[in-house]
């Protein structure tokens, strides 16, 4: 059954260092999508990303991030000055369709810690 | 805006007797309801949706969700729980604009199991 897959399983980034984030979408997903979970709290919405562009984005994506699908399969999330706040578990997750009615497929997240 | 609140931010069963996981919804409109459950270390995995069809949804392991309209609830049931159920449980409600949709995730339920 195809997934959604995440590298690195597990990042620590010293404060200011960039991170990138990988992800593989299930391959014949449309709409892919960058989720968190800092530690004891809710999973929180990120950013949308369809047709090569940002389609919606939270206030948390601020310009410290960006997202980028670069060959047609990797899709990733960059923090360019990471934060102490920025450690949390990020989650990948693709979609066939934007529709609400379509469930979306997540990967197995990416704990990042930032020292 | 749409929200979910989780009831219960811990519950504990024995196996082989019913689980119950109260979620309640807030939207200004038909939602999209899913439950999604995350085993320790592994990504977040559809149990089942509710995308206005039928009210009661049949979801994978035995797990099932009604919708009520009228308690604006899609509280989750399982007849006999199982060790293997142990994990922790996400109410989602669906967001959805300028048709790209986004998940807005409730503050999760940890599950616990006892033999």
């Amino acid at each position: 059954e195809p997934e959604v897959t995440q590298t690195p399983s597990h990042q620590v980034t010293q404060m200011g260092q960039e991170v990138i984030l990988r992800c593989v979408p299930i391959s014949n997903h449309l709409y892919f999508y960058w989720y968190r979970q800092i530690l004891g709290q809710k999973v929180e919405f990120l950013v949308s990303f369809y047709n090569n562009e940002i389609s919606e984005k939270s206030e948390i994506f601020d310009d410290q991030f960006s997202v980028e699908r670069p060959d047609g399969s990797n899709f990733t999330l960059k923090i360019r000055s990471t934060k102490l706040e920025d450690s949390a578990m990020y989650f990948c997750a693709s979609g066939r369709t934007g529709s609400s009615y379509n469930e979306q497929f997540f990967g197995p997240g990416t704990r990042l810690t930032v020292l | 805006a749409q929200s979910v609140t989780q009831l219960d931010s811990h519950v504990s069963v024995s196996e082989g007797t019913p689980v119950l996981l109260r979620c309640n919804y807030s939207s200004s409109y038909s939602p999209s309801l899913f439950w999604y459950v995350q085993h320790p270390n592994k990504g977040l995995q559809l149990l089942l949706k509710y995308t206005s069809a039928a009210t009661l949804v049949k979801g994978i392991n035995g797990f099932e969700a009604e919708f009520k309209k009228s308690e604006t609830s899609f509280h989750l049931t399982k007849p006999s729980a199982h060790m293997s159920d142990a994990a922790e449980y996400f109410c989602v409600v669906s967001e959805s604009s300028g048709g790209y949709n986004k998940l807005i995730f409730g503050a999760g339920t940890r599950l616990a199991v006892h033999p």
